[in-house]
């Protein structure tokens, strides 16, 4: 079946610096990529919807200077979470969909420790 | 208003026994319906689609009453290994972004 992997699983970074996740889709090609963010005891909240070789469209409240989604192949999409503070310590995880299909496919989650 | 609430948990439920979520959504042109189930810091895995004629697969089942705009799953036989958080999704159109519910977590004790 379709695999996502997402790198990393989980990073520690200070205040101030970015940090990169990415999203790679292994056995099919991934036309539209959904970045989710979710808090502790709390749903998972859509960021954005990049589709590839496009513009990422970022939901209301998400800062597109600071999350910063590239998707420039149609196996992998990277997430940038640039100048991170400790409210950005969150649970990363994309979604991808394919061109054939309407599935939906998860990859295995970014925990983000902001110190 | 949350666009999708769920029933508020935890849920604490002995093995074998039979438990029901329940799910609304507020927006009435959405087109599709999902449970996901989510372990404790791990990535949603879809549980099964919800289909308006109600669905059933193994000791689930899935039910959407689009009048009322509410969708439930019931799990019959509760296993040790139902512990997880079932998450309420829907969608405004195939294929779109999922909207999800803030999840009920079950927790089954022998």
């Amino acid at each position: 079946g379709a695999v996502v992997s997402q790198h990393p699983s989980r990073v520690i970074c200070k205040s101030g610096t970015s940090v990169k996740i990415e999203c790679r889709s292994l056995d099919f090609q991934a036309t539209t990529m959904f970045w989710y963010r979710q808090f502790p005891k709390q749903s998972l909240m859509l960021m954005a919807t990049s589709n590839e070789g496009s513009k990422a469209t970022y939901e209301q409240g998400v800062e597109k200077d600071k999350f910063l989604i590239n998707h420039a192949s149609l196996t992998l999409s990277t997430l940038t979470v640039t100048s991170a503070h400790p409210e950005d310590s969150s649970f990363y995880i994309c979604s991808a969909q394919g061109q054939l299909n309407y599935g939906y496919t998860f990859g295995s989650g970014t925990r983000l420790t902001v110190v | 208003r949350k666009e999708v609430e769920q029933d508020p948990g935890p849920f604490n439920v002995p093995e074998g026994a039979t438990v029901a979520f329940n799910c609304t959504y507020s927006n009435s042109a959405s087109q599709s319906f999902f449970w996901y189930r989510q372990d404790c810091r791990k990535e949603p895995k879809l549980l099964m689609s919800v289909y308006s004629s109600g669905n059933e697969d193994g000791r689930f089942t899935a039910q959407l009453n689009r009048a009322s705009q509410y969708i439930s799953l019931l799990i019959r036989d509760s296993k040790l290994s139902d512990s997880a958080t079932y998450l309420c999704v829907v969608s405004l159109n195939q294929g779109g972004k999922l909207i999800f519910g803030q999840g009920t977590e079950l927790s089954v004790k022998p």
